[in-house]
Formats: C-alpha cells, structure tokens, sequence
C-alpha cells in the first residue's frame, strides 16, 4: 500500500514571496504519477500540477513547480510570487500507473494562508 | 460542460437515519470515484465505478454503505443507519479514459450526524 505523509500542517507567507510545500511518499511501485491538488474554502478540490515518475525534468506550472526526487521519494510544490488567492488547503497525492482504477492516495494536507 | 456536481451540498441528519447523496459527473466521463475526506484529513478513497460497474470497494466501505451509477451516468452513495463517525465530506470526482487522465472533483456533500 501507498502512504503521502505531508509534515507542515499549516504554512503561511507573505505576498509575492516563495513558499515551498513538502510531501514524502513510500511505495514500491516504479510506475506512478504525483500530484498537487488545492482546495480552497468550501471550493473543490482542483489539480494545480501533475508529475510523471519516468519523467526527470520538474514538472512547472506557470508560479507553480515541484522538486521531484525519485530516490528519495520527496515531492515538494514551490510557490513563486504568491497570491492572496493561493491561500487553501494543498494535497500531495499518489496514483500508480499500472491499475485500472487510477484512484487517488493523498496526503493529510497542508494549510497555506498567504498574508497580504 | 458544468463540471462535476454533488447534490445536496449540506446534509444534517439524525443518528440511525438513511442519507442518500449523488454525484452527476462531467458527460463522457466514464470512470467515476467517491472519497471521504474527514475535517483537517486528506481523502480517503471509499469506491470506484468504471461505467456501471463497481470495479473497487475500499475497506473504509462498511456494510451500511452502498453505491450505484445506474446506466454509467449518475451516482449514488447511501449510508444506511448513519453514525457520528459518518461526518464528513463526501467527494466525488470523474476522470475520462486514459491512464494519465486528470480527476475532475465536485464541491462534496457534508454530512453531519447528529
């Protein structure tokens, strides 16, 4: 079985600065994708930025990247220039490859609040 | 396309009582998911449809639940006898096919048993 383990319950930064999200995951799967979801008050949940685990290269998203280290399987989200808007709930979730269903293994979570 | 949507968004009920929710996900969409997500958790994944068929059932899924998607387009999820520990946010989310699809969430149903 798949674990997301996220260790900074709450988070908070300063408009238009950096802040960088940390998730670990342990699985002995070789295939799989990673990701970051964001939930935003009483909003659902929307995915923020997808990562290949065959793929090196860090996936980027526009203010949005990962630092995606397969050995040691970390997958931090970095959030450049942060905006009052990306105050949420962040979710570092799992999904092997190689099932059928595809479903979704996430961490427990990390509350950003982004101060003006 | 409206996205996926959950009806109703607030549910309060009596312990003991049966609460039934469902989930229209986006058209086309032929794999449809329903997770829990407990107050400061992340979601735990309860069941997963592909069309019509229930193809995977989490262990989270006692008896006192049950779930349908009747002719691969709506879904429901009942829970029979409900419980205090059967508060939470009930997700569904939708995927169209393809492995590295993205899921597509709705904005949840809460339950609260009282």
């Amino acid at each position: 079985a798949q674990t997301v383990t996220q260790s900074q319950p709450e988070m908070s930064v300063q408009e238009a600065e950096t802040v960088t999200l940390s998730c670990t995951y342990d699985t002995s799967e070789n295939n799989y994708y990673l990701f970051w979801y964001k939930q935003p008050p009483s909003r659902q949940m929307i995915l923020v930025i997808r990562q290949e685990a065959y793929k090196q290269q860090n996936a980027t998203e526009n203010r949005f990247s990962v630092n995606f280290q397969k050995a040691a399987k970390s997958f931090s989200l970095k959030i450049s220039d942060s905006q009052l808007g990306d105050t949420a709930m962040y979710f570092c979730a799992f999904m092997k490859s190689n099932n059928a269903g595809n479903m979704l293994t996430f961490g427990g979570g990390t509350r950003l609040m982004v101060k003006p | 396309d409206t996205g996926v949507s959950q009806d109703p968004r607030h549910k309060i009920t009596k312990r003991g009582q049966n609460v039934t929710f469902r989930c229209d996900p986006i058209s086309e969409h032929n794999r449809l998911y329903w997770y829990r997500q407990t107050l400061g958790q992340g979601p735990e994944f309860l069941t997963y449809f592909q069309n019509e068929a229930q193809l995977e059932k989490s262990r989270l899924l006692s008896d006192r639940f049950s779930a349908e998607r009747p002719k691969g387009s709506f879904s429901t999820l009942e829970i029979q006898r409900t419980e205090q520990g059967d508060s939470a946010m009930y997700l569904c989310a939708s995927r169209p096919p393809g492995t590295a699809s993205r899921a597509f969430f709705g904005q949840g149903t809460r339950l609260t048993v009282v």
